[in-house]
C-alpha cells in the first residue's frame, strides 16, 4: 500500500454515460498525476496538478475528460459520454516535487459496454 | 522512434539466475530514471530510482545508468518466481513533471 487511494476500483458503464473517479494522494505530496493504461502498454500521462492548479494536459485528454483538484488534496477525473475506447485502467500517482519518485494508487478499471 | 524503448519479452530466466532488463531513451536532457514492477491486474510499484551515472544497488536489485549512451538497465540477482512480472522503465526530463513509460518487459522466472 503506497498511501495513494482510488475509488472505485472497478467501474462498468454503458456507452454514453458519465463516470467520475476519485484519487486521494499521499498527504504531504503536492503533485498529483493521472495516467491511463491499456493492455500491453505502459501508463500514458493524462494530466497533473501542483496543489490545486492543473499545470499540464496531454493531447490524449479530449474535451470529454475533465479533472479537478479543488482544495489541493483529492482529485477527481470525469469522463463524459463514455466510449468503448475509454475502457482502460486509470491510474493516479503522487509525488513531493517534479522529478521525484511517483507512487501509484491501485487504479480504477473502467469497462465501457 | 519511441521516447522510451524496452524489449517486450517475454524474458525467461531460471530461478536463482540473474535477470537483465534493458531500456533506452531518446531525450538527452532526461534526468530521473525509474523502474517499476507491475503484476498482472495491479498498478505499477516503484522498485528503483537512479539519477546519476553508474550503479545503484538495493538488495537483489541493481540499476545501471549510462547517460552518454542513453541507456538504463535493471539487474535482478538470485531471481525468484515472485519476480515474474512486467518491468516498466520510466524517464523524467529535468524540471518536467510527467514520466514517460516504456511498454514494459515481461519477465518469467522458471523453477
Amino acid at each position: 500500500d503506497t498511501g495513494v487511494s482510488q475509488d472505485p476500483r472497478h467501474k462498468i458503464t454503458k456507452r454514453g454515460q458519465n463516470v467520475t473517479f476519485r484519487c486521494d494522494p499521499i498527504s504531504e505530496h503536492n503533485r498529483l498525476y493521472w495516467y491511463r493504461q491499456t493492455l500491453g502498454q505502459g501508463p500514458e500521462f493524462l494530466t497533473y496538478f501542483q496543489n490545486e492548479a492543473q499545470l499540464e494536459k496531454s493531447r490524449l485528454l479530449s474535451d470529454r475528460f475533465s479533472a479537478e483538484r479543488p482544495k489541493g488534496s483529492f482529485s477527481t477525473l470525469e469522463i463524459q459520454r463514455t466510449e468503448q475506447g475509454d475502457s482502460a485502467m486509470y491510474l493516479c500517482a503522487s509525488s513531493l516535487a517534479a522529478g521525484n519518485e511517483q507512487f501509484f494508487g491501485p487504479g480504477t478499471r473502467l469497462t465501457v459496454l | 522512434q519511441k521516447e522510451v524503448e524496452q524489449n517486450s519479452g517475454p524474458l525467461s530466466v531460471p530461478e536463482g539466475a540473474i535477470a537483465s532488463l534493458n531500456c533506452t531513451y531518446s531525450d538527452r536532457v532526461s534526468q530521473s530514471f525509474f523502474w517499476y514492477r507491475q503484476y498482472s491486474g495491479k498498478s505499477p510499484e516503484l522498485i528503483m530510482s537512479i539519477y546519476s551515472n553508474g550503479d545503484k544497488e538495493d538488495g537483489r536489485f541493481t540499476a545501471q545508468l549510462n547517460k552518454a549512451s542513453q541507456y538504463v538497465s535493471l539487474l535482478i540477482r538470485d531471481s525468484q518466481p515472485s519476480d515474474s512480472a512486467t518491468y516498466l522503465c520510466a524517464v523524467n526530463e529535468r524540471r518536467a513533471s510527467k514520466i514517460i513509460f516504456g511498454s514494459g518487459t515481461r519477465l518469467s522466472i522458471r523453477p
